[in-house]
């Protein structure tokens, strides 16, 4: 499958837990994004990286979040001390440049308890 | 920042009629205009796309339309079926990366 993969599809975790998500690009994009969708609403921007360089992020992402894209091909959404309404789907998607594109993975459904 | 409402939120039609879904967006700075598709449980996938030099485009069932001026583009589908039903979503990327959704249209088909 060339497509973007996100891993794991399924998560819970106690309250104030660390979580950890990673998403693998298609190879040749070098732009990587990351947003979160709970039910009923359309996919809210977190945060994107061109290449290894996080380029822009979300007034959304506390400082409970991190992101990484260390050597530009895949990356990682850390999210530390989960709190109840972390709980959400987490879409990556990439895309080969500007106005082209974004091709999303399958989602981390993530679930605190 | 960018603002795209999007509208209706749920569409009701019957298998054969047309389905149109509106949007309309704030930043003027917006070039490219995406529709996805999200079924249940499933990625958003990109059904068809427009640039802003460009008023209209088709893809068999599938158009959208654009007003630069009005700041407002549209989904059309035509001979509507029932796996057309799912959630439609519109977007704009001021900047030309990260997109801003609308908060979707869910579509249903009754046979």
């Amino acid at each position: 499958d060339t497509g973007v993969s996100q891993d794991p599809r399924h998560k819970i975790t106690k309250r104030g837990q660390n979580v950890t998500f990673r998403c693998d690009p298609i190879s040749e994009h070098n732009r990587l994004y990351w947003y979160r969708q709970t039910l009923g609403q359309g996919p809210e921007f977190l945060t994107y990286f061109q290449n290894e360089a996080q380029l822009e992020k979300s007034r959304l992402l506390s400082d409970r979040f991190s992101a990484e894209r260390p050597k530009g091909s895949f990356s990682t959404l850390e999210i530390q001390r989960t709190e109840q309404g972390d709980s959400a789907m987490y879409l990556c998607a990439s895309s080969p440049g500007r106005n082209t594109e974004a091709f999303f993975g399958q989602g981390t459904r993530l679930t605190v308890v | 920042g960018e603002n795209v409402e999007q509208h209706p939120s749920t569409l009701s039609v019957q298998e054969g009629d047309s389905a149109v879904i509106k949007c309309t967006y704030s930043d003027s700075a917006s070039n490219y205009f995406p529709w996805y598709k999200q079924e249940l449980g499933k990625r958003p996938q990109l059904i068809i796309d427009i640039r802003s030099n460009v008023g209209e485009k088709k893809d068999q069932r599938i158009a959208v339309t654009l007003n630069k001026t009005a700041k407002h583009f549209s989904l059309h589908i035509t001979e509507t079926q029932p796996e057309d039903s799912a959630v439609y979503f519109c977007a704009a990327p001021p900047d030309g990366n990260k997109l801003v959704f609308g908060a979707g249209t869910i579509l249903r088909v009754k046979s």
